[in-house]
């Protein structure tokens, strides 16, 4: 069965320092998609990306967050400068045709705890 | 209430017995579908219903959606110990071009008691 891989599974951070979570999605899925979980809160919406640019952004993804997909197997998000209310959990996703008429499959998400 | 939200927020049954969850949300959607996550780890995808479908079933899993309603229930039968989890729905909103965000509600926190 094909996976989403997200690595580190766990990261702690000191408050504004620099972050990348990476994630490689299955190899013939065409869009990607970051998600959140703040501890004990519903999964949020940040970012999906199709054609390697950016197709739509919640209210979250401000100017400290950015995506990129730097090869034809990764893909990561980059938090510029960590705040205490960054910490959460961060689901990557994949999608074959981006439609949601499949699903999508999430990786196993990243911890990230900011101190 | 808020798109997509589930209830009961907690429900704890015995291993054998079926348990029910059930989801509300508020806009019109293209699809629903149902999420497990077990104590700190992915979501799992375990089914999708469209918005033209009324019932779905996958194994032990059994999916209504009531457009009229706004509302989606799972039904999982005969639980098992394994089935602990929290479970989520998620809606897709009506196709645009391109992908579709998914909505994801509040939860439910199934335990099954041995």
């Amino acid at each position: 069965e094909p996976e989403v891989t997200q690595t580190p599974s766990h990261q702690v951070t000191q408050m504004g320092q620099e972050v990348i979570l990476r994630c490689v999605p299955i190899s013939n899925h065409l869009y990607f998609y970051w998600y959140r979980q703040i501890l004990g809160q519903k999964v949020e919406f940040l970012v999906s990306f199709y054609n390697n640019e950016i197709s739509e952004k919640s209210e979250i993804f401000d100017d400290q967050f950015s995506v990129e997909r730097p090869d034809g197997s990764n893909f990561t998000l980059k938090i510029r400068s960590t705040k205490l209310e960054d910490s959460a959990m961060y689901f990557c996703a994949s999608s074959p045709d981006g439609t949601t008429n499949y699903g999508y499959t999430f990786g196993s998400g990243t911890r990230l705890t900011v101190v | 209430s808020q798109q997509g939200e589930e209830d009961p927020q907690a429900l704890s049954i015995q291993e054998g017995e079926n348990a029910t969850m059930n989801c509300s949300y508020k806009t019109s959607i293209n699809n629903l579908q149902w999420y497990r996550q077990n104590s700190g780890r992915g979501l799992v995808h375990l089914i999708l219903i469209r918005s033209n479908e009324r019932e779905k079933h996958s194994g032990r899993l059994r999916v209504t959606l009531d457009t009229s309603k706004k509302s989606s229930s799972l039904l999982i039968t005969a639980s098992r110990a394994a089935d602990t989890a929290s479970y989520f729905c998620a809606t897709a909103p009506p196709p645009n071009f391109g992908n579709e965000k998914l909505t994801f509600g509040t939860g439910t926190r199934l335990t099954i008691i041995p």
